[in-house]
């Protein structure tokens, strides 16, 4: 499978814990997005890499997430102390600067705050 | 200035049937606007997409009306099947790369 994986695919996890969460985009992607979905809603940008560089990063990253690529390939979102309002699923998406800006999307990691 | 609306929330329609789905957006920024669908539990998959240089855009079933002036886009599916019941997002982007979403339409093809 040459497509965005994520993993885990659905984590539980208690308040105030700390999650942390991979993606692995298409190779030679260089390019790493990361969004939100709630339920009922369409994707929220959350902050997005080209190669190691994080670029850009929304307000909805408060402190409490952290995201990295460290060597330009894999990428990781954490977040810490969770809250109940952090339950949500988290999309990566990854894409080639030479492309039309075309995102291909992993299928998710579900998270449950309890 | 950063949103962009969709409508309907929710379609029912026939099989065989024609579904349209509309998105309005302010931000003369952006110059792509792709469509998604996604299943339950699922990541959005890419549907069709245009640039704001062409008006209308065709694959198999699906089409994009893309109208500048009035900042507005559609996708159309033809010959509507009980598979394509999915929920479908339109998305916009433009210079900063990251995709501003509707809020999705939730498509039910009845057999």
């Amino acid at each position: 499978d040459t497509g965005v994986s994520q993993d885990p695919r659905h984590k539980i996890t208690k308040r105030g814990q700390n999650v942390t969460f991979r993606c692995d985009p298409i190779s030679e992607h260089n390019r790493l997005y990361w969004y939100r979905q709630t339920l009922g809603q369409g994707p929220e940008f959350l902050t997005y890499f080209q190669n190691e560089a994080q670029l850009e990063k929304s307000r909805l990253l408060s402190d409490r997430f952290s995201a990295e690529r460290p060597k330009g390939s894999f990428s990781t979102l954490e977040i810490q102390r969770t809250e109940q309002g952090d339950s949500a699923m988290y999309l990566c998406a990854s894409s080639l600067t030479t492309s039309v800006d075309t995102q291909y999307f992993g299928p998710g990691t579900r998270l449950t705050v309890l | 200035q950063q949103q962009v609306k969709q409508s309907p929330q929710s379609l029912i329609v026939q099989k065989g049937g024609i579904s349209i789905i509309n998105c309005a957006y302010e931000n003369t920024a952006f110059d792509y606007f792709p469509w998604y669908q996604q299943f339950p539990g699922k990541g959005p998959a890419l549907l069709i997409a245009i640039r704001p240089d062409v008006s209308e855009k065709k694959e198999g079933r699906f089409t994009i009306s893309f109208n500048k002036s009035a900042k507005q886009f559609s996708l159309q599916i033809r010959d509507s099947q009980p598979g394509d019941s999915a929920t479908y997002f339109c998305a916009a982007s433009g210079g900063t790369y990251k995709y501003i979403f509707g809020t999705g339409t939730r498509l039910k093809v009845l057999a």
